[in-house]
């Protein structure tokens, strides 16, 4: 069993900041890193799908990096808003089920 | 939306009954996964199935057990329900095209008594 941990727990970020964490996973039998954003009463959804060490993804003001050599990956969001609210979650693994961090709970204060 | 629907979407039960959660994809996804989800713990994995009739164990299966009997529909069976079952359950698809994200459902949210 792969043991992924996220930091930190809970975040309050100032709207407007950028702000970045982290997930961190067993660098060996590396298949592949998942970032999800999860909001309330909703189910989670997808934001990166990274095999490569060293890729960087972006995806609006969101982007993420990974390091499958020492085993953590980075989510960083630029210029916070109220809307990027919600708990990211980071997994690794394969087709065979993802093993999943406890996320990090991210609260943009206005 | 990915079309994936699960059912029902809450539940109350009392321990010891059996209980059947649904998970239907309309996507022709190769993979169904069945996660539960708990205060202090990350999502973790019941089972998952790689095609029909083909499935396998994941790292909380004690005590279920599941189906698929056809793509579309991957079964959860709580053979008998304890109160440490009370959980939100959630499935997940994906297709078999490597490195692709999983696509969640909206939960279930099971209470035993």
């Amino acid at each position: 069993i792969l043991n992924v941990e996220q930091s930190p727990q809970s975040l309050h970020v100032q709207e407007g900041d950028s702000t970045n964490f982290t997930c961190s996973f067993p660098s060996s039998n590396f298949y592949a890193l998942h970032w999800y954003r999860w909001e309330t009463a909703k189910s989670p959804e997808a934001l990166f799908v990274m095999t490569l060490n060293g890729d960087e993804k972006k995806k609006g003001r969101i982007s993420a990096t990974l390091n499958t050599k020492e085993g953590y990956s980075y989510l960083y969001i630029k210029g916070s808003q109220p809307e990027d609210s919600a708990t990211y979650l980071c997994a690794s693994g394969g087709a065979d089920g993802l093993t999943f961090g406890k996320g990090t709970h991210l609260i943009i204060q206005p | 939306d990915a079309g994936i629907t699960q059912s029902p979407r809450h539940k109350v039960t009392e321990t010891g009954t059996p209980v059947t959660l649904r998970c239907h994809q309309t996507e022709n996804h190769r993979y169904m996964y069945w996660y539960r989800q708990d205060p202090g713990h990350g999502l973790r994995l019941i089972h998952y199935s790689y095609g029909v009739k083909d499935t396998d164990k994941g790292e909380v299966s004690d005590g279920y057990s599941v189906s698929r009997s056809k793509t579309e529909d991957f079964l959860l069976t709580l053979e008998s329900a304890t109160s440490s079952q009370t959980s939100v359950y959630f499935c997940a698809i994906r297709t078999d095209t490597p490195n692709t994200e999983a696509f969640f459902g909206q939960g279930t949210r099971l209470t035993v008594v």
